[in-house]
């Protein structure tokens, strides 16, 4: 599976969108984008995720670029709630078996 | 949407003694189920696959003899941490694709807080 980069940390106000970049230059053309978050001691959430469309949903919007080497995570309005670690990953069809990253760690501030 | 329970939530054992979690995908079947570890401050390091009605594969570096899978069923994958130690003390986390060779999410466990005194 593609390795991905992803910057260690971000601070967001609360109310203002968070944009978390993830890089994934090896990506090859059957693997999607996936996005999970992890809020202490818990087990990771589903975000989203995609192939090469945007993609958005209830809780957040997906942009892949067009040569799909990297791809944006937007929260549109950051809550405390949304204080987390943002693994974005890229997987196969088939195997779901996820290999995370480092993710990002991201803090909403007040 | 598809569930996946883990019990128990947190685990005290003593040095020496085996420990059993379990993992469950609660309303869908899951022929394919996956362990992660995870350590402090670290990311999720995937452990093992487990496969039902045949044996689980290990990723490089886990011990098999150590971290025994079992998954009897559809709905059920058992880890079972023998002989724990202190450095065994890790949050452990299960997940199961939701619909399997498809385009889907996976589904994770709440996770079970093993430490081991």
């Amino acid at each position: 599976d593609a390795k991905t980069t992803q910057p260690p940390s971000m601070d967001c106000a609360e109310g203002r969108a968070a944009n978390l970049p993830c890089n994934h230059s090896t990506i090859s053309g059957n693997e999607y984008v996936y996005w999970y978050r992890q809020i202490h001691s818990q087990g990771p959430q589903y975000i989203i995720h995609g192939l090469k469309n945007n993609e958005t949903n209830e809780m957040a919007s997906l942009i892949i670029t067009e040569d799909r080497k990297s791809s944006t995570l937007i929260l549109p309005h950051a809550t405390l709630r949304d204080t987390a670690v943002y693994y974005c990953i890229v997987i196969e069809v088939t195997g779901n078996q996820f290999y995370f990253g480092t993710g990002t760690s991201l803090t909403v501030i007040p | 949407g598809a569930v996946v329970s883990q019990h128990p939530s947190r685990v005290i054992c003593k040095s020496g003694t085996s420990v059993k979690i379990e993992c469950r995908s609660l309303d869908f079947q899951a022929t394919t189920m996956f362990w992660y570890r995870q350590f402090p401050k670290q990311s999720l390091m995937l452990m093992a696959t487990s496969n039902e009605g045949s044996k689980a594969t290990y990723e490089q570096g886990v011990e098999k003899d150590k971290f025994l899978i079992n998954h009897a069923s559809l709905t059920l994958s058992t880890l079972t941490v023998t002989s724990a130690h202190p450095e065994d003390s890790s949050f452990y986390i299960c997940s199961a694709p939701g619909r399997p060779f498809m385009n889907t999410e996976a589904f994770f466990g709440q996770g079970t807080r093993l430490t081991v005194v």
